[in-house]
């Protein structure tokens, strides 16, 4: 079964808005939450990540809130630019896992 | 630059063919691992490899075979057991002890069955 939910499926942000994509997981096991960004054609690239001891992660325009009690975490794009038009996935690993977990991923259109 | 290169970018398969990606790092990556992307299902493993000689199934490595000759390359072969090939293949790497601080991937192949 699918070990990270992510949602919504799609998007679409006006320029400037705000963007925030969800995503969920079961598995206490979980300790590294990252996210990658996804332009047509190409592979996916880590954007930012988050460890469960804090509750925020901030880089630029780009936020991570982490809630451990709900297993959830998001991430939120501030200032949506028509550049940010991607796929974001979120994943998550533990500390005696072999790999990554993916979520199913977030098509991002922000209208100009 | 450092970095994962797949080839080829397309790849078309007729029914009951093996065909075998690209993968070649040169960032002296120990763990490769190998994706499927399918819409709407996210990222998918096939197969990873921790050291050189040896290789572990993902979640969904039935129809799929690799190899790992050699540190810098891993190659997946799609065999014609492999009942829906047409997907987005993403081929990736991570140093030692740092595969859960994320990948580096490579820029995916996309096979099409014809």
């Amino acid at each position: 079964q699918q070990q990270v939910k992510q949602s919504p499926q799609s998007l679409i942000v006006q320029k400037g808005g705000i963007s925030i994509i969800n995503c969920a997981y079961e598995n206490t096991a979980f300790d590294y939450f990252p996210w990658y960004q996804q332009f047509p054609g190409k592979g996916p690239a880590l954007l930012i990540a988050i460890r469960p001891d804090v509750s925020e992660k901030k880089e630029g325009r780009f936020t991570i809130s982490f809630n451990k009690s709900a297993k959830q975490f998001s991430l939120h794009i501030m200032d949506s630019q028509p550049g940010d038009s991607a796929t974001y996935f979120c994943a998550a690993s533990s500390r005696s896992g072999n790999q990554f977990y993916f979520g199913t991923g977030t098509s991002l259109t922000v209208i100009p | 630059d450092g970095g994962i290169t797949q080839s080829p970018k397309y790849l078309f398969r007729k029914e009951g063919q093996n065909v075998t990606l690209s993968c070649e790092q040169n960032l002296n990556h120990d763990a490769m691992y190998w994706y499927r992307q399918d819409p709407g299902q996210g990222l998918r493993l096939i197969y990873y490899s921790q050291i050189v000689n040896d290789f572990q199934k993902g979640d969904i490595a039935e129809g799929y075979s690799v190899s790992r000759e050699k540190k810098e390359s891993f190659p997946l072969t799609v065999t014609s057991a492999q009942k829906n090939p047409t997907a987005f293949y993403l081929c990736a790497s991570s140093s030692p002890g740092q595969a859960r601080y994320g990948y580096t991937f490579g820029s995916g192949t996309r096979l099409t069955v014809v």
